[in-house]
């Protein structure tokens, strides 16, 4: 098992522009949890998701940041416009409703 | 609200000795409780669970869950350097997400 795969491992990317973090889950893991992570704040849930559907969104932090998952081996976590107060590590997470498995994360630079 | 509590430290502990690491927890609903450990750099990884009252061994770890206090607890015995990282508590309250505390960092000197 690959365990859960995320992309980039880092973006490094200007004020205003558009990004984009994929997460692929663990086969048959049927929740996705989307993760982030500050030195101020720890890590903080922004969304997740059970048999594909969003369950709980109260974490995101404002209209900018939107996630989808449209199929149950992929997820994507869009923010648009970016900002600086958006870097942070990114992390999802799948499970079975137990003990979660997290991927590497997406380090987020906005300049 | 649902929160976590963890003694931020660092908490330095000399190579071989026990670490403790403590965390509390506000939700009593509460039912399963996981520890993570998190190297510099990178994921958690889930090292422990336990979801009833009292100790529960695994090689060098042990938890320690007390519901009635809201207090669950990590012992590390015979640490190591390459313990050194920060420690995770996290609490689920609902049987789906988790609530992570802040962490405990710990260093084992050599």
């Amino acid at each position: 098992d690959a365990g859960v795969i995320q992309s980039p491992r880092h973006e490094v990317t200007e004020m205003g522009q558009e990004v984009t973090l994929r997460c692929k889950p663990i086969s048959g893991h049927d929740y996705l949890f989307w993760y982030r992570q500050t030195m101020m704040r720890g890590l903080e849930l922004l969304i997740y998701f059970n048999n594909n559907v969003p369950i709980d969104d109260s974490g995101m932090p404002e209209d900018r940041f939107s996630a989808k998952m449209p199929n149950a081996s992929f997820s994507t976590l869009k923010i648009q416009p970016s900002e600086p107060r958006d870097s942070a590590v990114y992390f999802c997470a799948s499970s079975l409703g137990d003990g979660y498995t997290f991927g590497s994360g997406t380090r987020l630079t906005v300049v | 609200q649902k929160e976590v509590e963890q003694n931020s430290g660092p908490l330095s502990v000399p190579e071989g000795a026990i670490a403790s690491l403590n965390c509390t927890y506000s939700d009593r609903v509460s039912q399963s409780f996981f520890w993570y450990r998190q190297y510099s750099g990178k994921s958690p990884e889930l090292i422990m669970s336990i979801y009833s009252n009292g100790d529960k061994e695994d090689g060098r770890f042990t938890a320690q869950l007390n519901k009635a206090s809201q207090y669950v607890s990590l012992l590390i015995r015979d640490s190591q350097p390459s313990d050194s990282a920060t420690y995770l508590c996290a609490v689920n309250p609902n049987g789906q997400n988790f609530v992570f505390g802040p962490g405990t960092r710990l260093s084992v000197l050599p």
